[in-house]
């Protein structure tokens, strides 16, 4: 069964801080993965993209990780803001065209303190 | 941030109104998409369309119903809502011709049904 798994469902972190957020899928075939970003009540906004071939992927503060072997990625996020406080997604495309489905996980609810 | 509106942005109804939700883009993107998100869980796709007159069921059942008449314009009809409807709703689209799968997503309307 093509699912995706997040983890941890929810993160406190302090301003200024950094973290990591998992997720593992089983999605098959695979075509590329993304990261959203989901403000409470907006629509989900997409960070970063990564195809097989693509290990790391930057955006600002935002970089993902991706081991296609191991079907895991990694959302990590430096020096935090309080803007950072969101819902961040993991999405799986099992193909590069609009024929193929998008598979989402639940998120990571991150919240920031100052 | 993509050229696709969602109204209302919030909307309170009794049970048993009709209800109609709108969604416009201005990017020419043939594919159009409705998903439904409850607090804390996954997006799920109830409807898709590939073009002007062509609408398809998604993978979550769903009571509503959507209509193409125009490119840009993807409505989604409640003919009697009840609590149970109750949920986030979300537009999305995306070019025909797209490498990653890649969909830009609307604001959302929250809806309550009481």
């Amino acid at each position: 069964k093509n699912q995706v798994e997040q983890s941890p469902q929810s993160l406190i972190i302090l301003e200024g801080k950094n973290c990591t957020l998992q997720c593992n899928y089983t999605v098959s075939p695979f075509s590329n993965l993304r990261w959203y970003k989901q403000d409470t009540g907006r629509g989900p906004v997409s960070l970063t993209i990564m195809t097989f071939s693509e290990n790391t992927k930057s955006n600002g503060r935002y970089t993902a990780t991706l081991d296609a072997d191991t079907k895991q990625s990694s959302l990590h996020i430096t020096a935090s803001q309080l803007s950072d406080s969101a819902s961040y997604i993991c999405v799986v495309s099992d193909r590069g065209s609009t024929l193929g489905r998008l598979y989402f996980g639940r998120g990571t609810q991150l919240t920031v303190w100052p | 941030e993509a050229d696709i509106y969602q109204t209302p942005r919030y909307l309170v109804i009794g049970t048993g109104k009709k209800i109609t939700l709108e969604c416009s883009q201005t990017m020419g993107h043939d594919k159009m998409y409705w998903y439904q998100q409850d607090p804390g869980m996954e997006l799920h796709l109830i409807h898709y369309s590939y073009g002007v007159n062509s609408t398809e069921k998604g993978d979550l059942s769903s009571e509503s119903t959507v209509s193409r008449i125009r490119t840009e314009h993807f409505p989604l009809t409640l003919e009697s809502a009840r609590p149970s409807h109750t949920s986030q709703y979300l537009c999305a689209s995306s070019e025909e011709e797209n490498l990653y799968n890649e969909q830009f997503f609307g604001p959302g309307t929250r809806l309550t049904v009481l």
